[in-house]
């Protein structure tokens, strides 16, 4: 069954508006989720680590303040796009990794495909 | 920092036939390598993954990847394809060990289509 379950998987949203993804991870705790986006004809690009209890952590080039994160609990951790614009439009993706294990695989969430429109 | 490269954007193979999907890497340190696969409507699944140990993996529905250190590569194989395989196949990487364990590096992709 799945063990990570992502929350839309289709929105579509008009431009000026903010749009909340949820990321839960089922099967166990995670003090650590990241957030991926996938353009079409391209390869998933990371955007965050979501830190459960603290700060995201965000990759080179990655506004902080558009793509606002929340990791609340051990298996939530919520993307806001804030302002979307057409150009934000994309497929959001997340992943969870087992707390505490290192060298360990990563399970992805289903995606939420965003139109901003 | 890291960067994945993928060969082949898109393979097209009758069934039967055998595969072989390449992914180079580029990293200096020690790193966990994966073969993720992506099947139309459905999320990313794990084919296989290599940490250590023998460099030729096997993973499920009868994949394997050999890593070959010296050469940055880790590709992946089928001796016979089916219809089912026709999917979107993803090689990543992360930092063995570490705080960014979870941190993956992801090729552009291959989407391979099989014909019956």
């Amino acid at each position: 069954g799945a063990v990570v379950s992502q929350h839309p998987s289709r929105v579509i949203c008009k431009s000026g508006t903010s749009v909340k993804i949820e990321c839960r991870s089922l099967d166990f705790q995670a003090t650590t989720m990241f957030w991926y986006r996938q353009f079409p004809k391209q390869s998933l690009m990371l955007m965050a680590t979501s830190n459960e209890g603290s700060k995201a952590t965000y990759e080179q080039g990655v506004e902080k303040d558009k793509f606002l994160i929340n990791h609340a609990s051990l298996t939530l951790s919520t993307l806001t796009v804030t302002s979307a614009h057409p150009e934000d439009s994309s497929f959001y993706i997340c992943s969870v990794t087992r707390a505490g294990l290192m060298n360990t695989e990563a399970f992805f969430g289903q995606g939420t495909r965003l139109t901003v429109v | 920092a890291q960067s994945v490269s993928q060969h082949n954007h898109h393979v097209i193979l009758s069934e039967a036939a055998s595969l072989e999907l390449g992914c180079n890497y580029s990293y200096g340190g020690t790193v966990n390598l994966f073969w993720y696969v992506q099947y139309p409507g459905q999320h990313l699944q794990l084919l296989l993954k290599y940490f250590s140990g023998d460099p030729l993996v096997k993973g499920i529905k009868g994949f394997e990847a050999e890593f070959i250190k010296s050469k940055f590569s880790f590709n992946l194989r089928k001796p016979s394809v089916q219809w089912s395989d026709t999917a979107e196949y993803f090689c990543a990487v992360t930092n063995a060990g570490g705080t960014s364990y979870g941190k993956l590096t992801f090729g552009q992709g291959t989407i391979l289509t099989v014909h019956p």
